[in-house]
């Protein structure tokens, strides 16, 4: 099993700021990338799919791109709002079944 | 429609005891999935099923057998527990719509809090 790294672990913005974190996985054998939106006390759910190099994935004021040579995909949110306080998750599927999820970046947007 | 549902929510068990988790969807998902959270950990995959009638380890298998009953249901046993064991489970199973789909999507159930003393 190959690492997925995620950083920062935590992150703290100020409400209206943008901010962005990185997901660091095993460029060989990419299959697919996925993005999931865990708040506390709720199950995780996702957020987005990410297949080819390149991909730009919106929804709302989060959005995210994939780098699949280098191994790296961007989270973004635009605009924060208290709502999106959340721990955010990307996974990285191995071999089409199994997916290994980074340690999540927790995010708290302050008013 | 109720998705993936577990129970139960939570557990408490001494050493050496043995449970089963369940766990159970109603989308008609082939694949199926055992996850535990710990602190600082993030998800680690137990074992998954990517059909009915097969099964497969994860990350973190020891200590753990799985049952894939029928397209439905996954459960989750724990034969002899240990406080290793103590953690936050969750299944889920997946809408898998073929890599360019892009309908390759996870739903999770609302877990099940373990505490083996």
């Amino acid at each position: 099993i190959l690492n997925v790294e995620q950083s920062p672990q935590s992150l703290h913005v100020q409400e209206g700021d943008s901010t962005n974190f990185t997901c660091s996985f095993p460029s060989s054998n990419f299959y697919a990338l996925h993005w999931y939106r865990w708040e506390t006390a709720k199950s995780p759910e996702a957020l987005f799919v990410m297949t080819l190099n390149g991909d730009e994935k919106k929804k709302g004021r989060i959005s995210a791109t994939l780098n699949t040579k280098e191994g790296y995909s961007y989270l973004y949110i635009k605009g924060s709002q208290p709502e999106d306080s959340a721990t955010y998750l990307c996974a990285s599927i191995q071999g089409a079944q199994k997916l290994v999820f980074g340690q999540g970046t927790r995010l708290t947007i302050n008013p | 429609n109720a998705g993936v549902t577990q129970t139960p929510k939570f557990q408490v068990l001494k050493t050496g005891q043995s449970m089963t988790l369940q766990c159970a969807q109603d989308m008609n998902h082939n694949s199926m999935y055992w996850y535990r959270q710990d602190p600082g950990m993030g998800l680690r995959l137990i074992y998954y099923s990517a059909s009915e009638g097969t099964t497969d380890k994860g990350e973190v298998p020891n200590g753990y057998n799985v049952s894939r009953l029928n397209k439905r249901e996954f459960s989750l046993r724990l034969e002899s527990a240990a406080p290793s064991q103590t953690s936050v489970y969750f299944c889920a199973s997946r809408r898998y719509g073929g890599r360019e789909g892009g309908t390759d999507t996870q739903y999770f159930g609302p877990g099940t809090r373990l505490t083996v003393l």
